[in-house]
């Protein structure tokens, strides 16, 4: 089964700033899909950025990347010039290929703090 | 807005009891999946159905149970309610056809609390 792990528990950041959140996962196969979710004080799941396992090229959208590094199993999220309203849960997730059980599996998530 | 609309957003309830939570996805998403989160469980994956068939299963109680109707909308069926029972019920949903990595849409979850 595939698991997800998110190593930092909290992180904080201040405004402007660069931070980055880890997360790693394992699994066997070799096409899938990562996610990274946020949550936040309303406890509402939004989706932040994901990645085809199949590119190379790391996605971004917008203060957000990611840096995928498959053989290492690893996905960090990449937040430049850091809001106030980037504060948030944020949760890796991992997702099978088409075909297969399309559930996500989450990691535990990182708390992350903006400082003023 | 994802579009994923939940009901009710919260809920309180006696040990012992039982209750329906409601969803309806996007429009023109076949898929819907249900997940709770916890404090201490995080967020686990209950159910998914397809197009009104049950297409993966995953940590859910015997005491749930969950259906998709013809209009694509879906509830969850919680009984014989305990208190740890308590946490918010996400309905998630995707258009869920053979294609590679819809993503998944999240509500914004029902709250139900077990007194």
């Amino acid at each position: 089964a595939q698991t997800v792990t998110q190593s930092q528990p909290e992180m904080s950041v201040q405004e402007a700033e660069t931070v980055t959140l880890s997360c790693t996962y394992d699994t066997s196969e070799s096409d899938y899909y990562l996610f990274w979710y946020k949550q936040p004080p309303s406890r509402q799941m939004i989706l932040v950025i994901r990645q085809e396992a199949y590119k190379q090229q790391n996605a971004t959208e917008n203060r957000f990347s990611v840096n995928f590094q498959k053989a290492a199993k690893s996905f960090s999220l990449k937040i430049s010039d850091s809001q106030l309203g980037d504060a948030a849960m944020y949760f890796c997730a991992y997702r099978s290929p088409a075909g297969g059980s399309e559930k996500l599996v989450f990691g535990k998530g990182t708390k992350l703090t903006v400082n003023p | 807005d994802s579009g994923v609309t939940q009901t009710p957003k919260h809920l309180i309830t006696a040990t012992g009891q039982r209750v329906t939570l409601r969803c309806s996805p996007r429009s023109g998403d076949l898929s819907v999946y249900w997940y709770q989160q916890s404090l201490d469980q995080g967020l686990q994956f209950l159910i998914q159905y397809y197009n009104g068939e049950e297409r993966a299963k995953g940590n859910i109680l015997e005491r749930f149970s969950a259906q998709q109707f013809p209009d694509l909308h879906s509830e969850l069926n919680l009984s014989s309610l305990e208190l740890g029972d308590s946490a918010l019920y996400f309905c998630a949903s995707s258009v869920g056809r053979k294609t590679s990595g819809n993503t998944i849409y999240f509500g914004e979850g029902s709250w139900l609390t077990v007194v």
